[in-house]
């Protein structure tokens, strides 16, 4: 089955500086990857997805991921994070199950942006 | 806008009395999912419904159920809430076919006193 591993639970960093916050996927033959953000008592919003094409992703509110195949990751980066960007951030695979498609998520990183 | 609505946003319920939790859509999405979402954890899949084909997950307790009248609405039943259903519960659409995107509601937290 496909999984996804979040190599760091917690992620502390300072306001403007840059981030990367670290997510590997179990190989497969075709991967969709994506990156949701949760904001306390919150859904989740989608931050970007990658399905094919270029491996260098972006999404809003300057973030950008790359896919890696021959490493298997898809790291989350953003070159000067803000107070705001303090969420929780999700690393989901799609995968086939019963009827459709569903996300498989890893377990989460806490981004706290310090001032 | 087009989205996914879910009432109410918070749901006090007594340990053992019926509770019900309902999402709607106006995307028109024929997937519909639920998740349940506990305290600095991942979201994880209850079940989900392909128009009106329901697909429960192997490890969901009986105690979860759910309803779909219409291709707008879905229910959470949880018929006998014990302590350790206190969590939030995510509603999510889904297009099928070629898209892989699922959109969230904004949850609901329930608390069990």
């Amino acid at each position: 089955a496909q999984s996804v591993t979040q190599l760091d639970s917690q992620v502390p960093v300072f306001e403007e500086a840059p981030v990367e916050l670290r997510c590997n996927y179990s190989s497969s033959v075709s991967v969709y990857l994506f990156w949701y953000v949760q904001y306390p008592n919150q859904g989740l919003q989608l931050l970007l997805k990658y399905l094919s094409g270029s491996t260098l992703v972006k999404g809003i509110n300057g973030f950008e991921a790359e896919f890696n195949k021959s490493q298997t990751s898809f790291h989350l980066r953003k070159p000067s994070v803000h107070i705001s960007d303090t969420a929780e951030y999700f690393c989901a695979v799609s995968v086939i199950s019963g009827s459709a498609r569903q996300l498989t998520f890893g377990s989460g990183t806490q981004l706290t942006v310090l001032p | 806008d087009a989205m996914v609505i879910q009432n109410p946003r918070y749901q006090v319920t007594q340990f053992g009395k019926p509770v019900t939790l309902s999402c709607s859509q106006t995307l028109n999405h024929n997937v519909m999912y639920w998740y349940q979402q506990k305290s600095s954890q991942a979201p994880k899949l209850l079940f989900h419904y392909y128009d009106k084909d329901f697909n429960n997950e192997a490890d969901t307790p009986d105690n979860f159920q759910s309803r779909r009248p219409n291709t707008s609405f879905c229910f959470l039943d949880i018929r006998s809430p014990g302590l350790g259903d206190a969590a939030m519960y995510l509603c999510a659409t889904k297009e099928q076919g070629t898209s892989h995107e699922q959109y969230f509601g904004p949850g609901t937290r329930l608390t069990v006193t």
